[in-house]
């Protein structure tokens, strides 16, 4: 099994609502990453859990709150989010270690958020 | 200036023809992978190299460590090829640093 899943696909929520987004991985993977991306740019790294402990945050607003509840399982929950936190969020794992022959990212499909 | 630069930014080709992605990075690497995401879709990784060359299909990626730079190339380009290619520099502390990508579409 080399699939990333994320739920739901697609998700639109008022700037009241509390809502998650889910990410799952079955491949052993130690790392696993939050990344949100705009219309035509890269994805921007927002997260990064090691062996279930926040390892990375970028400065990402108190709005987005990680969770790793065990090593296959990462959610983003989201709170009073703006229009402009409309974006596609990818989940993504890897194997932990800084090695050449380790690390290769594998991506789930995305979840489409929009913000009204 | 980014930690990783592509080019060209956008790339039309006819079906068939040889296309290179090139791929220039400041950051001590690990490894370096090559992403391709279609429009609206996930990201799926196409290679990840540390030194010389990969091949897989009609997909070919080289790497030059010491001037920094590796190229994507694809051979008998076909429509499906279409996509946004993203090159990634991976250092020693899993940190993954993104190229803006180079959107390829292939002409019938």
């Amino acid at each position: 099994d080399t699939e990333v899943t994320q739920t739901p696909k697609h998700l639109v929520m008022g700037m009241t609502n509390k809502k998650s987004l889910k990410c799952e991985q079955h491949m052993g993977h130690r790392a696993m990453y939050w990344y949100k991306q705009k219309a035509k740019k890269p994805p921007e790294l927002m997260f990064v859990y090691s062996y279930e402990k926040l390892s990375i945050n970028e400065s990402v607003p108190s709005r987005f709150s990680p969770e790793c509840p065990n090593s296959s399982l990462l959610n983003l929950h989201l709170h009073a989010l703006q229009p402009e936190d409309s974006a596609l969020y990818l989940c993504a794992s890897s194997q932990w270690g800084g090695g050449a022959d380790t690390g290769e990212l594998f991506f789930g499909e995305g979840s489409r958020l929009t913000v009204l | 200036k980014n930690e990783v630069e592509q080019s060209p930014q956008n790339l039309t080709a006819q079906e068939g023809e040889f296309i290179t992605i090139n791929c220039s990075y400041s950051v001590g690497i690990s490894a370096l992978h090559w992403l391709q995401q279609h429009p609206g879709g996930g990201i799926v990784s196409l290679f990840m190299l540390s030194s010389g060359k990969k091949k897989h299909g009609r997909l070919i990626a080289t790497i030059n460590i010491q001037e920094k730079h590796s190229s994507l190339h694809i051979t008998a380009s076909h429509p499906r090829d279409s996509a946004v290619y993203i090159c990634a520099a991976r250092n020693t502390g899993n940190q993954f640093y993104f190229g803006t990508g180079t959107s390829l579409t292939v002409i019938p």
